[in-house]
């Protein structure tokens, strides 16, 4: 049973334009959440979260919509960049200190120039 | 500031063989301390956690095992590699103030042949 579903593999988008990398989840406990960005052969990096009580936070290109009765967020990235081109992930998880993250399968993202 | 360091960062390793990837932490105390695998199609998928010297969880039935011998030591280890154990290895960490936030290492390649 996937919890966390990116139901998208890939998305291209023209270098400029605006990136809207969707995420679900079916689990209501879910009150924290995370993208991370992959670059082959590496490990994730943190990108930006997303607590329950906002529905929605900005770090300079990246923004994270939460839409809990949905139970639904994205990431918008604007303007897109070939450096964006990346595997990202979504991620959930419960606030604790022992919580774990659960995460969806990703989604590429190509930003053409 | 932290840090986190796994190795090999590659391994070519017959099927049978034994395994044994390691991670340490520098710059924090106590962590929360993980073992993911990225296959592909298949996003990231915890394999173990820990949140003390000598504890560990398993979250998949699996050939694999984990190890904490130290508190910023993790150790992930087979006496006998399967062909499916090939995989993407990512160790990770979390601070007791860091909130949900995980933070990933470089990762290690392991091909089994």
């Amino acid at each position: 049973d996937q919890q966390v579903k990116q139901n998208s593999p890939s998305l291209s988008v023209q270098e400029g334009r605006i990136s809207i990398l969707n995420c679900d989840y079916t689990n209501s406990m879910f009150d924290y959440f995370l993208w991370y960005k992959k670059y082959p052969a590496e490990g994730p990096t943190f990108l930006i979260s997303i607590s329950s009580i906002k529905d929605k936070n900005e770090d300079g290109r990246f923004t994270v919509f939460l839409n809990k009765s949905a139970k639904h967020l994205s990431l918008h990235i604007v303007p897109s960049q070939p450096g964006d081109s990346a595997v990202y992930f979504c991620a959930a998880a419960y606030t604790g200190a022992n919580s774990k993250l659960t995460f969806g399968k990703g989604i590429t993202l190509s930003v053409r120039p | 500031s932290q840090t986190i360091h796994q190795w090999p960062a590659t391994l070519v390793q017959p099927v049978g063989s034994p395994l044994s990837l390691e991670c340490t932490v520098e710059g924090t105390s106590n962590p929360n301390l993980y073992w993911y695998r990225q296959a592909a199609g298949r996003g990231l998928q915890l394999l173990f956690y820990s949140v003390g010297i000598g504890q560990i969880s398993s979250e998949v039935p699996q050939n694999l095992s984990a190890s904490r011998p130290q508190d910023r030591q993790f150790i992930l280890s087979s006496k006998k590699l399967l062909l499916s154990d090939s995989g993407f290895y990512l160790c990770a960490w979390k601070g007791l103030r860091a909130g949900n936030t995980i933070y990933f290492g470089e990762g290690s390649w392991l091909t089994v042949v």
